[in-house]
Protein backbone atom coordinates (compact mmCIF):
# COMPACT_ATOMS: atom_id res chain seq x y z
CA UNK A 1 0.00 0.00 0.00
CA UNK A 2 1.11 3.58 -1.44
CA UNK A 3 1.56 6.55 1.35
CA UNK A 4 1.13 10.10 -0.08
CA UNK A 5 1.50 12.98 2.06
CA UNK A 6 1.17 16.66 1.32
CA UNK A 7 2.22 19.18 3.05
CA UNK A 8 1.28 21.43 4.39
CA UNK A 9 -2.41 21.12 4.50
CA UNK A 10 -2.98 24.22 4.71
CA UNK A 11 -0.85 27.79 4.08
CA UNK A 12 -2.00 31.56 4.16
CA UNK A 13 0.69 34.12 3.20
CA UNK A 14 0.68 37.59 2.43
CA UNK A 15 0.97 38.76 -1.71
CA UNK A 16 4.24 38.65 -3.06
CA UNK A 17 5.86 36.02 -0.39
CA UNK A 18 7.65 32.60 -1.83
CA UNK A 19 6.03 29.50 -0.63
CA UNK A 20 6.83 26.10 -1.25
CA UNK A 21 4.32 22.66 -0.98
CA UNK A 22 5.25 19.33 -0.68
CA UNK A 23 4.11 15.70 -2.07
CA UNK A 24 5.89 12.51 -0.01
CA UNK A 25 4.79 8.55 -0.99
CA UNK A 26 6.61 5.89 0.98
CA UNK A 27 6.91 4.30 -3.16
CA UNK A 28 8.36 5.27 -6.13
CA UNK A 29 6.97 7.03 -8.74
CA UNK A 30 6.27 6.74 -12.23
CA UNK A 31 5.58 9.87 -13.06
CA UNK A 32 3.54 12.45 -11.20
CA UNK A 33 1.44 15.88 -12.14
CA UNK A 34 0.49 18.56 -10.23
CA UNK A 35 -3.69 19.84 -10.85
CA UNK A 36 -4.64 23.42 -8.92
CA UNK A 37 -8.22 23.44 -8.12
CA UNK A 38 -10.14 26.91 -7.90
CA UNK A 39 -13.64 26.85 -5.89
CA UNK A 40 -15.86 25.95 -7.55
CA UNK A 41 -14.11 24.15 -10.48
CA UNK A 42 -12.70 20.91 -11.17
CA UNK A 43 -8.85 20.64 -10.92
CA UNK A 44 -6.80 21.97 -13.75
CA UNK A 45 -3.40 20.44 -15.04
CA UNK A 46 -0.04 22.09 -14.03
CA UNK A 47 2.35 19.75 -15.12
CA UNK A 48 3.84 16.65 -15.70
CA UNK A 49 6.97 15.40 -14.36
CA UNK A 50 8.45 11.92 -15.68
CA UNK A 51 12.31 12.18 -14.75
CA UNK A 52 13.97 11.81 -11.36
CA UNK A 53 15.88 15.04 -10.66
CA UNK A 54 13.35 17.00 -13.72
CA UNK A 55 12.58 20.56 -12.61
CA UNK A 56 9.66 22.25 -14.85
CA UNK A 57 8.93 26.10 -14.85
CA UNK A 58 5.78 27.33 -15.78
CA UNK A 59 6.29 31.23 -15.39
CA UNK A 60 6.36 31.80 -11.54
CA UNK A 61 6.08 28.40 -10.25
CA UNK A 62 8.85 25.84 -10.32
CA UNK A 63 8.45 22.47 -10.26
CA UNK A 64 11.34 19.35 -9.20
CA UNK A 65 10.93 15.74 -8.94
CA UNK A 66 12.83 14.25 -6.43
CA UNK A 67 16.37 12.35 -7.71
CA UNK A 68 14.74 8.85 -5.67
CA UNK A 69 11.45 9.51 -7.45
CA UNK A 70 9.53 9.52 -4.13
CA UNK A 71 8.57 13.32 -3.70
CA UNK A 72 8.09 16.26 -5.51
CA UNK A 73 8.19 19.89 -5.02
CA UNK A 74 6.11 22.95 -6.07
CA UNK A 75 7.87 26.34 -5.04
CA UNK A 76 6.02 29.43 -6.02
CA UNK A 77 7.97 32.93 -6.19
CA UNK A 78 6.62 36.24 -5.74
CA UNK A 79 3.01 34.87 -4.74
CA UNK A 80 -0.17 36.28 -6.29
CA UNK A 81 -3.69 36.47 -5.18
CA UNK A 82 -4.62 34.12 -8.17
CA UNK A 83 -2.39 31.82 -7.05
CA UNK A 84 -5.17 30.86 -4.55
CA UNK A 85 -6.52 27.36 -4.97
CA UNK A 86 -5.94 23.65 -3.70
CA UNK A 87 -2.73 22.18 -5.23
CA UNK A 88 -3.13 17.95 -5.93
CA UNK A 89 -0.40 16.21 -6.17
CA UNK A 90 -1.00 13.33 -8.51
CA UNK A 91 1.19 10.13 -8.84
CA UNK A 92 1.05 7.36 -10.88
CA UNK A 93 3.33 4.22 -9.58
CA UNK A 94 3.46 2.45 -12.67
CA UNK A 95 3.42 3.23 -16.16
CA UNK A 96 0.24 0.89 -16.54
CA UNK A 97 -1.51 2.21 -13.41
CA UNK A 98 -3.53 5.13 -12.53
CA UNK A 99 -2.78 8.07 -11.49
CA UNK A 100 -3.66 8.59 -7.24
CA UNK A 101 -4.52 12.01 -5.95
CA UNK A 102 -3.26 13.52 -2.97
CA UNK A 103 -5.49 15.35 -0.10
CA UNK A 104 -3.68 18.27 -1.27
CA UNK A 105 -2.60 21.78 -0.04
CA UNK A 106 -4.65 24.75 0.35
CA UNK A 107 -3.25 28.23 -0.30
CA UNK A 108 -4.31 31.27 0.49
CA UNK A 109 -2.95 34.36 -0.50
CA UNK A 110 -3.56 37.56 1.18
CA UNK A 111 -3.64 40.81 -0.73
CA UNK B 1 -17.62 19.61 -26.99
CA UNK B 2 -14.87 21.67 -26.10
CA UNK B 3 -14.24 20.53 -22.42
CA UNK B 4 -16.13 17.77 -19.78
CA UNK B 5 -19.43 18.75 -19.20
CA UNK B 6 -21.86 17.64 -16.42
CA UNK B 7 -24.93 17.69 -15.20
CA UNK B 8 -27.34 18.67 -12.74
CA UNK B 9 -24.31 21.33 -11.34
CA UNK B 10 -26.76 21.26 -8.46
CA UNK B 11 -28.48 18.08 -7.15
CA UNK B 12 -30.51 18.45 -4.10
CA UNK B 13 -32.23 15.23 -2.90
CA UNK B 14 -34.42 13.75 0.41
CA UNK B 15 -32.73 11.28 2.28
CA UNK B 16 -33.31 7.84 0.49
CA UNK B 17 -34.13 9.00 -2.85
CA UNK B 18 -32.21 7.61 -6.08
CA UNK B 19 -29.80 10.37 -7.76
CA UNK B 20 -28.06 9.72 -11.80
CA UNK B 21 -25.15 12.48 -12.31
CA UNK B 22 -24.59 12.19 -15.90
CA UNK B 23 -20.71 12.85 -17.23
CA UNK B 24 -20.01 13.60 -20.73
CA UNK B 25 -16.41 13.71 -21.64
CA UNK B 26 -14.44 15.19 -24.24
CA UNK B 27 -14.37 13.78 -27.96
CA UNK B 28 -12.08 10.58 -28.43
CA UNK B 29 -11.26 10.33 -25.02
CA UNK B 30 -11.24 6.71 -24.02
CA UNK B 31 -10.99 7.18 -20.29
CA UNK B 32 -13.29 8.47 -17.90
CA UNK B 33 -12.99 8.53 -14.14
CA UNK B 34 -15.50 9.54 -11.34
CA UNK B 35 -14.54 11.01 -7.87
CA UNK B 36 -15.80 12.49 -4.72
CA UNK B 37 -14.33 15.67 -3.05
CA UNK B 38 -16.41 16.54 0.11
CA UNK B 39 -16.18 19.75 1.24
CA UNK B 40 -12.41 21.12 1.97
CA UNK B 41 -11.15 17.89 1.20
CA UNK B 42 -9.17 15.90 -1.40
CA UNK B 43 -10.62 14.08 -3.91
CA UNK B 44 -11.43 10.35 -3.24
CA UNK B 45 -11.40 8.27 -6.50
CA UNK B 46 -14.41 5.94 -7.07
CA UNK B 47 -14.35 3.78 -10.66
CA UNK B 48 -12.72 4.40 -13.90
CA UNK B 49 -13.93 3.46 -18.07
CA UNK B 50 -12.06 2.54 -20.35
CA UNK B 51 -14.23 2.50 -23.26
CA UNK B 52 -17.58 0.84 -21.77
CA UNK B 53 -15.85 -1.49 -19.15
CA UNK B 54 -14.71 -0.78 -15.95
CA UNK B 55 -11.45 -2.80 -15.01
CA UNK B 56 -11.51 -0.48 -11.10
CA UNK B 57 -14.45 -0.03 -8.98
CA UNK B 58 -12.29 -0.30 -5.98
CA UNK B 59 -13.82 3.07 -5.23
CA UNK B 60 -17.29 2.89 -4.52
CA UNK B 61 -18.52 3.43 -1.34
CA UNK B 62 -21.15 0.97 -1.27
CA UNK B 63 -23.61 -1.30 -3.05
CA UNK B 64 -26.04 1.76 -3.31
CA UNK B 65 -23.30 3.16 -5.98
CA UNK B 66 -23.24 2.34 -9.63
CA UNK B 67 -21.52 3.51 -12.99
CA UNK B 68 -22.00 3.01 -16.52
CA UNK B 69 -20.71 3.86 -19.54
CA UNK B 70 -22.39 3.63 -23.21
CA UNK B 71 -20.80 3.89 -26.38
CA UNK B 72 -17.45 4.66 -25.02
CA UNK B 73 -18.78 8.06 -24.29
CA UNK B 74 -21.51 9.40 -21.79
CA UNK B 75 -21.50 7.58 -17.81
CA UNK B 76 -24.11 8.18 -15.62
CA UNK B 77 -23.07 7.64 -11.74
CA UNK B 78 -26.79 6.42 -9.94
CA UNK B 79 -26.37 6.49 -6.31
CA UNK B 80 -29.45 4.80 -4.42
CA UNK B 81 -31.28 5.67 -1.54
CA UNK B 82 -29.26 8.38 -0.33
CA UNK B 83 -27.75 9.15 2.35
CA UNK B 84 -26.69 12.71 4.35
CA UNK B 85 -23.16 11.42 3.98
CA UNK B 86 -23.39 11.49 0.37
CA UNK B 87 -22.98 14.78 -0.17
CA UNK B 88 -20.66 16.03 -1.70
CA UNK B 89 -18.69 17.42 -5.03
CA UNK B 90 -18.91 14.65 -7.78
CA UNK B 91 -16.52 15.35 -10.17
CA UNK B 92 -15.82 13.38 -13.70
CA UNK B 93 -12.51 13.36 -15.52
CA UNK B 94 -11.88 12.11 -19.13
CA UNK B 95 -7.92 11.53 -20.43
CA UNK B 96 -6.97 10.17 -24.09
CA UNK B 97 -6.10 6.89 -22.23
CA UNK B 98 -6.04 5.23 -18.99
CA UNK B 99 -2.19 4.77 -19.17
CA UNK B 100 0.80 4.93 -20.83
CA UNK B 101 3.36 7.45 -21.57
CA UNK B 102 2.97 10.99 -20.92
CA UNK B 103 0.79 13.31 -22.98
CA UNK B 104 -1.77 10.70 -22.81
CA UNK B 105 -3.13 10.21 -19.93
CA UNK B 106 -3.47 13.53 -18.10
CA UNK B 107 -6.67 14.44 -16.98
CA UNK B 108 -9.49 17.00 -17.80
CA UNK B 109 -12.52 17.26 -15.24
CA UNK B 110 -15.63 18.60 -15.57
CA UNK B 111 -17.18 21.14 -13.10
CA UNK B 112 -18.77 19.14 -10.97
CA UNK B 113 -22.48 18.38 -9.77
CA UNK B 114 -22.79 19.57 -6.23
CA UNK B 115 -24.92 17.03 -4.33
CA UNK B 116 -26.93 17.54 -1.12
CA UNK B 117 -28.98 15.39 0.73
CA UNK B 118 -31.36 16.90 3.26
Amino acid sequence: TQLLEQSPQFLSIQEGENLTVYCNSSSVFSSLQWYRQEPGEGPVLLVTVVTGGEVKKLKRLTFQFGDARKDSSLHITAAQPGDTGLYLCAPRYSSASKIIFGSGTRLSIRP
Amino acid sequence: GAGVSQSPSNKVTEKGKDVELRCDPISGHTALYWYRQSLGQGLEFLIYFQGNSAPDKSGLPSDRFSAERTGGSVSTLTIQRTQQEDSAVYLCASSLLASGLAGSYEQYFGPGTRLTVT
